[in-house]
Order: C-alpha cells, then structure tokens, then sequence
C-alpha cells in the first residue's frame, strides 16, 4: 500500500501564530491527498483535499501545498487557536481507500 | 455530510471474549468502512462492507476474527473475536460523501476498546 509520514510527531506553537505542519508520501502516482484534524475522544475530521493537478489550495484559515516533485504535502494553519489544538493527519486517497500518515500533535500555547 | 454513530462509545473486555460494535448512519450509503486506531498510532483500514455482499478485508484482518455484517444501507457491525489486549484501540466506522475536489469520508466518533 500507500507510504505515508509525517516529518515531525508533535508541534507547540503559540496561539496567533501560523501552524505549519508536513506530510511526505512515496507513491508518485499518488493524485489525491487529505488533511484531517482529530481532536481527543473524536472521528477525525475532513479539513481540506488537494488534487495532483493543482500545487496550492486554500480554505477558511488553512493552505495545503503539494509539491509533486519531492513528494511533499504541507498544511498550513494561519492564526493559530487554542480550538486547533488536535492530532493532524495527511491521507491519501487510492480509489477509495485512504492510507493514513502518522500524525502530528499540534499543541497551542496561549 | 453524513452523521454517524457508534455504539458502545467504550467498553472493558477480557480476553477470549468477542464484542460487537454497531455502526448507524443517518442516510443510505453504498460502502461503509471500519477502521482500527491502536494506541497513539493512525488509521489502518480492516475492511469495507457493502450492503448485500462480503466484506473485503485489507491485508493483515481476516474474517474470522473481524466478521462484519452489513444488513442494510444505513447499518453495519464490526465484531472483534476472541480478544487479546493487543485488540486494544479504536475502532472506527466511516462513509463517503462529496468534497470540492473529490470525495470527503465522515468518521463516526469512533469505539474504545481496552481489552485486559
């Protein structure tokens, strides 16, 4: 299946600060690719997606960046809020199977 | 988007017995998915389960200690068999639905299981 990881396990930063958190994957066939926000005691939860044929999109205070070439997914989180506070997840989507990254605990510090 | 619930939420089991997690969706969906989530670790998909045929199960689960039934469109049960601690972690049921560029999978709040 799919290789998903995630540079770094956990992240701290300060509330109004911007978030960045990364995702490296292996397959570069790979077209699909989600971020998903799971917060303690919860499903995760869809953020944004991206398609293999753009490298940027953006929603309400998140960008995800896709860069094709060294096979690198970043999340972006603009403003930083305690309620961002949660384990963040990249996927990627294959048919309709998702493969999972590791995820990474973002903390924010008020 | 789809609402979707679990039950139990949680449940303490000893080991050699099965427990059976039920999965309800608030409207008609084609696949259903079930997921585990061990302790501090991601997702790792155990099978999808279409209404009127066989669950088909990813490399590493099988039927035996993971029978899923999916008698209906908006219903689905995952049971664990035969339980070890190892069985301990979330178990997570899902559907699709549609996103802005593609397809966008809702979570259920997921079954913790310790099992002692």
């Amino acid at each position: 299946g799919e290789s998903v990881g995630l540079h770094l396990p956990t992240l701290s930063v300060q509330e109004g600060d911007n978030s960045i958190i990364n995702c490296a994957y292996s397959n570069s066939a790979s077209d699909y690719f989600i971020w998903y926000k799971q917060e303690s005691g919860k499903g995760p939860q869809f953020i944004i997606d991206i398609r293999s044929n753009m490298d940027k999109r953006q929603g309400q205070r998140v960008t995800v960046l896709l860069n094709k070439t060294v096979k690198h997914l970043s999340l972006q989180i603009a403003a930083t809020q305690p309620g961002d506070s949660a384990v963040y997840f990249c996927a990627i989507r294959d048919d309709y199977k998702l493969s999972f990254g590791a995820g990474t605990t973002v903390t924010v510090r008020a | 988007s789809a609402v979707i619930s679990q039950k139990p939420s949680r449940d303490i089991c000893q080991r050699g017995t099965s427990l059976t997690i039920q999965c309800q969706v608030d409207s008609q969906v084609t696949m259903m998915f079930w997921y585990r989530q061990q302790p501090g670790q991601s997702l790792t998909l155990i099978a999808t389960a279409n209404q009127g045929s066989e669950a088909t199960y990813e490399s590493g689960f099988v039927i035996d200690k993971f029978p899923i039934s999916r008698p209906n469109l908006t219903f689905s049960t995952l049971t664990v068999s035969n339980m070890s601690p190892e069985d301990s972690s979330i178990y997570l049921c899902s559907v699709d639905g549609t996103s802005g560029s593609g397809y966008e999978q809702y979570f259920g709040p997921g079954t913790r299981l310790t099992v002692t």
